[in-house]
């Protein structure tokens, strides 16, 4: 029980179908992030919520769309994914302090899933 | 700007062989370092971290010393077993509290 839970743990789809990804913390931690996973490349930080609120896109094409119902939960819909999109989506939670920064408690350690691996046909 | 850099891999050992993978970084201020290990089919998970400078990071006998002179974050272990095979990142936490990555080095231990 790593308390960052993830499903689909696999998931296949078309190019046309729309599927989501779902995260759920049980850390009681106020941000949440998704990143991705791709073969010989480093993760790329995808999207940061803090407070429910998004904070950061980093420029995540808008086949890839986050939502953030309430600070335990986390989504990635998809919708006309390429076959380049197929990753290891990773979600990830921490505690900030109430600026949104860093705060005593946290150093900025993050709580992983064990991800989602998408294959897209 | 921020930025990790790790030795490429993979690294290769042979059980009970030392290990050293090296990282340095780029930060302004005083960053928090941090190792990360990701197993098979798993998610990331933290190693080890250190919050400030000559800090030691310790645990199931991996270390890193945060060195500010030389601005490095190095992993060690006296002795690899095989179930220490994984994909193992270098971080920074940045002013801001986002966790920067390395691009991770894959770590082979044959019995």
């Amino acid at each position: 029980e790593t308390g960052v839970t993830q499903t689909p743990r696999h998931l296949v789809m078309g190019m046309t179908n729309k599927k989501s990804l779902k995260c759920e913390q049980h850390l009681g931690h106020n941000a949440m992030y998704w990143y991705k996973q791709s073969a010989k490349k480093p993760l790329e930080l995808m999207f940061v919520y803090n407070f429910k609120e998004q904070t950061e896109n980093n420029s995540v094409p808008s086949r890839f769309s986050p939502e953030c119902p309430n600070s335990s939960h986390l989504f990635l819909h998809l919708h006309t994914l390429q076959p380049e999109d197929s990753a290891l989506y990773l979600c990830a939670s921490s505690r900030l302090g109430g600026t949104g920064g860093p705060s005593d408690a946290n150093t900025g350690e993050l709580f992983f899933g064990e991800g989602s691996r998408l294959t897209v046909l | 700007g921020n930025s990790v850099t790790q030795m490429e891999g993979p690294v290769t050992l042979s059980e009970e062989a030392f290990l050293t993978i090296n990282c340095t970084y780029t930060a302004t201020g005083y960053p928090s370092l941090f190792w990360y290990v990701q197993y098979p089919g798993e998610g990331l998970q933290l190693l080890l971290k250190a919050t400030k400078a000559d800090d030691k990071g310790s645990n199931k006998g991996f270390e890193a010393t945060y060195r500010k002179e030389t601005t490095s974050f190095h992993l060690e272990k006296g002795s690899v077993q095989v179930s220490d095979s994984a994909v193992y990142f270098c971080a920074l936490s940045s002013n801001t509290g986002k966790l920067i990555f390395g691009q991770g080095t894959t770590l082979q231990v044959k019995p």
